[in-house]
């Protein structure tokens, strides 16, 4: 089973839509992460969460919402889906002395009509 | 500013050798990453440096140079398999809670 898991995989909704993407994590990392990635724009940074407590805004946070459920679990929400929010996200962890490494899930893919 | 430079494409022959440069301009430092990316999958790490040199792990090499503010990711021995996308990141002294991404090197390998 994957360190990092991420649900759903793929998901097509139309726009205004409500959308949660899901992350779980069996590492015992603090760190948490949501990235977008766009063809040409690279990774970008959406939130991040260092504890349950910790919650930040990345860099291109307007438009969603998170949430710490728990040391493993760490959702992403788009409140009203739109075509632009159509990309490829991950969901990363980090920890230790090293946390610059990052350790991904494999990606939801999703698509908004 | 903040900014990361590295090629766009790159072709290299199987079994060859394939360097991949990274520039960068952070106002703080506290180290360089590599992550390689195949298509349609997630990023793994590959390496790490945080001080000046050459860190070796297998096929792949990897050098950074503070002052220069460049780092290289060398390949050697070129497989198939090595055909993907290398990202170079920098992880910020003043704020390592991010790393700072590169765009991207798409490395393709010909038999």
């Amino acid at each position: 089973d994957a360190d990092v898991t991420q649900t759903p995989r793929n998901r097509i909704t139309k726009t205004g839509k409500r959308i949660m993407l899901e992350c779980s994590q069996t590492k015992g990392h603090d760190r948490m992460y949501w990235y977008r990635q766009d063809p040409g724009l690279g990774l970008r940074l959406i939130y991040y969460s260092f504890d349950v407590k910790d919650i930040n805004k990345g860099e291109i946070s307007d438009g969603y919402s998170v949430s710490r459920q728990a040391q493993a679990k760490f959702s992403l929400s788009l409140e009203s889906a739109i075509p632009n929010q159509t990309a490829l996200y991950f969901c990363a962890t980090s920890g230790g002395t090293n946390t610059g490494e990052l350790f991904f899930g494999e990606g939801s893919r999703l698509t908004v009509l | 500013g903040q900014n990361i430079d590295q090629p766009t494409e790159m072709t290299a022959t199987e079994g060859a050798i394939v360097q991949i440069n990274c520039t960068y301009q952070t106002s703080g430092f506290n180290g360089l990453f590599w992550y390689q990316q195949h298509a349609g999958e997630a990023p793994t790490f590959l390496s790490y440096n945080v001080l000046d040199g050459l860190e070796e792990k297998g096929r792949f090499s990897s050098f950074l140079s503070r002052s220069k503010g460049y780092s290289y990711l060398l390949l050697k021995e070129l497989q198939m398999k090595d055909s993907a996308s290398y990202l170079c990141a920098v992880g910020n002294a003043g704020n390592n809670r991010k790393l700072i991404w590169g765009l991207g090197t798409s490395l393709a390998v010909n038999p």
